[in-house]
């Protein structure tokens, strides 16, 4: 089984100034990491994913997040963030190995960008 | 670029009536799923289904739950019997074959139970 604790249900930050969405996850097995975005009254969207190779992973909109094994966590970040980044943030896992594939998510992260 | 579509966006039912949540998965993928979100709370995983059967499901994924792709486009998510714990927001998602791509996901049917 899996599990995924994002530690700051709500992240106010003001514009240009850089933020990092906390992400930890705890899981029996390998899994896949997941950063997905919710747009008000729209589904989710994949920021970026972290499957194997480098740690760093760039996402779409600026965002990176850094897979670090050892501290089971996978942060997010951006060094300059614009207000049009004000969503709900979600960090996932799934596991590697079986079809299904299905997606254990956090609790979720409100960022609010101030101008 | 292609998407994941859902009917309707908005689903106001008595409770104890049927209700049928529509989507149409991406077309060239072959795993599809649903999760839901009560207010307030994380996304679960609720089913997933592959090769026209149920691959996965959750704890929350009992009796009044089925799911079913009845065409070649359309996945659906039936509830038998709705009560008041089903107002949620659901979400289909679908993934190719291949295991390391990523689920694509609708942008959801809120379900309000009267």
């Amino acid at each position: 089984a899996q599990s995924v604790t994002q530690l700051d249900s709500q992240v106010p930050v003001f514009e240009e100034a850089p933020v990092e969405l906390r992400c930890n996850y705890s899981s029996s097995v390998s899994v896949y990491l997941f950063w997905y975005v919710q747009y008000p009254n729209q589904g989710l969207q994949l920021l970026l994913k972290y499957l194997s190779g480098s740690t760093l992973v760039k996402g779409i909109n600026g965002f990176e997040a850094e897979f670090n094994k050892s501290q089971t966590s996978f942060h997010l970040r951006k060094p300059s963030v614009h207000i049009s980044d004000t969503a709900e943030y979600f960090c996932a896992v799934s596991p590697i190995s079986g079809s299904a594939r299905q997606l254990t998510f956090g609790s979720g992260t409100q960022l609010t960008v101030l101008p | 670029e292609p998407e994941v579509t859902q009917t309707p966006s908005h689903q106001v039912t008595q409770m104890g009536q049927e209700v049928i949540l529509r989507c149409v998965p991406i077309s060239n993928h072959l795993y599809f799923y649903w999760y839901r979100q009560i207010l307030g709370q994380k996304v679960e995983f609720l089913v997933s289904f592959y090769n026209n059967e149920i691959s996965e499901k959750s704890e929350i994924f009992d009796d009044q739950f089925s799911v079913e792709r009845p065409d070649g486009s359309n996945f659906t998510l039936k509830i038998r019997s709705t009560k008041l714990e089903d107002s949620a927001m659901y979400f289909c998602a679908s993934r190719m074959g291949l295991s390391n791509q990523p689920q694509h996901f609708g942008d959801g049917t809120r379900l309000s139970i009267l």
